[in-house]
């Protein structure tokens, strides 16, 4: 069975520092991954993908994810946080063989200005 | 591309009536799935339609709840029914899917249910 932990409910940052969102997942083939973010009364918006290749995804608004197979995690990250980026952060995982997305429970981001 | 539209986007009804939620998914997209939103239960897998077949319907919480996707273009999610717990934000998501191509999932705006 695959699943996916967000071990935070809640991650603060400051503006214009680094931030991480963390995830790891279970699957029993090989990962398709996923970040989505969603804002206030809106659906979720998909950020970026690994699949097959390099380690490291670049995705929308500046934000990239690390894929470790070792540690089975795809932190998500951004270099210098905005006090837009602000929302709940998905992530997601599917098993290569299979066609079922599994969600984490999300991880809800606040920048301070 | 307008993405993928929902309507109502707000439906209040009374406990006991039917309620018919529906989806027109991103054109060209052979995927359709419905998920619903709690604060207790995050996001649930209702149904997934693949090329309008339903494959997955696991998820759906019990008799009182059908989907239906008569066609590539449109789907409905039906409550009969409802009761005051079906109050949730109910979203379709379609995706394209062909070998390795693509997996992601576009969302709908979401329907918010509430039933009182």
């Amino acid at each position: 069975a695959q699943s996916v932990a967000q071990p935070e409910d809640q991650v603060n940052v400051a503006e214009g520092n680094p931030l991480t969102v963390k995830c790891t997942y279970s699957v029993s083939g090989n990962p398709y991954l996923f970040w989505y973010v969603q804002y206030p009364n809106r659906g979720l918006q998909f950020l970026l993908k690994y699949i097959t290749g390099d380690n490291l995804v670049k995705g929308s608004y500046g934000f990239e994810a690390e894929f470790n197979k070792s540690q089975t995690s795809f932190h998500l990250k951004k270099p210098s946080a905005l006090v837009s980026d602000s929302a709940l952060y998905f992530c997601a995982v599917r098993d290569s063989g299979g066609f079922k997305t599994i969600f984490g429970a999300g991880t809800r981001l606040f920048v301070k200005a | 591309d307008a993405g993928v539209i929902q309507s109502p986007r707000h439906e209040v009804t009374e406990m006991g009536q039917e309620v018919t939620l529906r989806c027109k998914p991103i054109s060209g997209h052979n995927s359709l799935f419905w998920y619903r939103q709690t604060m207790m239960r995050g996001l649930e897998l209702l149904i997934y339609f693949n090329n309008n077949v339903p494959i997955d319907d696991s998820g759906m919480p019990e008799d009182r709840f059908s989907a239906k996707m008569p066609n590539a273009s449109f789907s409905t999610l039906k409550i009969q029914p409802s009761e005051p717990r079906d109050s949730a934000v109910y979203f379709c998501a379609s995706s394209f899917e062909r070998g390795r191509s693509s997996y992601e999932q576009y969302f709908g705006p979401g329907t918010r249910l509430t039933v009182t």
